[in-house]
Formats: C-alpha cells, structure tokens, sequence
C-alpha cells in the first residue's frame, strides 16, 4: 500500500548472515506490525511495535530475531544466523488507529536464504 | 486458540463466472472477519469486513456475510474479471481492543485465475 515503504524488496543472504529488513509506516503512524507469509502459507503476525516500544512480540521467534522502533527512522526487524527456514516475505502494516484489523501493508521484502 | 481454514486453491475460473471461496474459523468471543486481496509483487489490501453476526461486506462486487451459527464468512462475486486475478486471504481479529487490534489470524489464502 502507498505509504508504507519497505526496503529491501528482496534480499539475498547466506546460512549464518544476518538479515536486517526495514520498514517506515505510513506518514504520521508511529505503530507497525510485522507479519510473516512462509511458503504457501498465510501471514503469520510476529510483533507489534509502538516507537521506542515493543509491546507485543508473542509471535517472534525465541531465537535469533529481533525487532525495534527507534524515536528516528524506521522500525528494523533483524535476523541473526540465518537458516533456510528463514526464506519468507515479510510483511510490515501501519493500522488504522481504533478500527480493528484495518492494517496498510508494505509491499514486502522477500528473504531468500541460500 | 484462533484459527481461519480457507478452500484449498487454486481456483481457476472464466471471466464472467460466479465465484465463490469459502472461509470458516474458530475463535473465542466475538471476532471480526476480514477478507484481504494480494496481487502478484505487492503487499495485502484490505477488500471488506465484518465486525458483527449477520453484517454484510462489500467492495468492488465482492460480498461475504459474518455467520455466527455456521462460523463462516464465505466470499463471493457473481462476475470475476480478468483483473480479479490475484491471491485471497479471510483473516479474523480480536474486537477486544486495546494493542490487539492489528493482530489478525490469517487463513493460507486462495490463489484465483481468472481467463479471458
């Protein structure tokens, strides 16, 4: 959707690199989501973040990802040591505020883990 | 905990035909149901919704209706065009509010084809 930019759009990495994948929401939001699609699979919600703030990280993963906001620039979902199971599309959203599940997703940064 | 089951795919239509997908999930509460739309190299739009038992979504000539004793949000259009082309994901959300409001449960989505 317009207004979300995410960067990379694809990005290639090897076993064992890390990964860094960025997103800035829509203009004048300071929240995002970020979900991830896996292979034939559905959109799986990972964390919610708020600038500076993490306040929902109940679907990352416990190991090796990370996700932060910063007061300046974007919000960065980090991967470190990657492995094949990582090659996916990762989705960030701004939502619109107070209307449930009303989400603008970016177009995606599609990992590809060699 | 939540879950949305959407039709296997892919579905592979002529242009004109009705097409139906069929979306069922099983939540605690009383969730709202999304119908989201992905064409090929972009990123989720949202197509239509429904926040309660027996409301109708509808967006350009796609509908579904929220149905509470079956659990189901089946979308449909009676007329499919080419351009309709595109994967299909229903996706359920927790009204409770407060930081869940954009944590949705999505189905593995549908891949449509329609030919001219």
């Amino acid at each position: 959707n317009a207004g979300v930019m995410q960067n990379p759009r694809h990005l290639v990495r090897r076993r064992g690199q890390e990964a860094r994948l960025r997103c800035s929401p829509m203009k004048g939001h300071s929240h995002v989501y970020w979900y991830r699609q896996l292979p034939e699979e559905g959109l799986k919600f990972m964390v919610y973040l708020q600038k500076e703030n993490i306040i929902d990280e109940s679907g990352m993963p416990k190991e090796r990802f990370s996700a932060e906001f910063p007061k300046e620039g974007p919000s960065i979902l980090r991967i470190q040591q990657v492995v094949r199971g990582d090659s996916a599309a990762y989705f960030c959203a701004s939502p619109l505020q107070g209307a449930t599940g009303e989400l603008f997703f970016g177009e995606g940064s599609r990992l590809t883990v060699l | 905990g939540d879950s949305v089951t959407q039709m296997e795919g892919p579905v592979t239509l002529s242009e004109e035909a009705f097409l139906t997908i069929n979306c069922t999930y099983t939540a605690t509460g009383y969730p709202s149901l999304f119908w989201y739309v992905q064409y090929p190299g972009e990123g989720l739009q949202l197509l239509l919704k429904a926040t309660k038992a027996d409301d109708k979504g509808s967006n350009k000539g796609f509908e579904a209706t929220y149905r509470k004793e079956t659990t189901s949000f089946h979308l449909e259009k009676g007329s499919v065009q080419v351009s309709d082309s595109a994967v299909y994901f229903c996706a359920l959300g927790d009204n409770a509010g407060g930081t869940s409001y954009g944590k949705l449960t999505f189905g593995q989505g549908t891949i449509l084809t329609v030919h001219p």
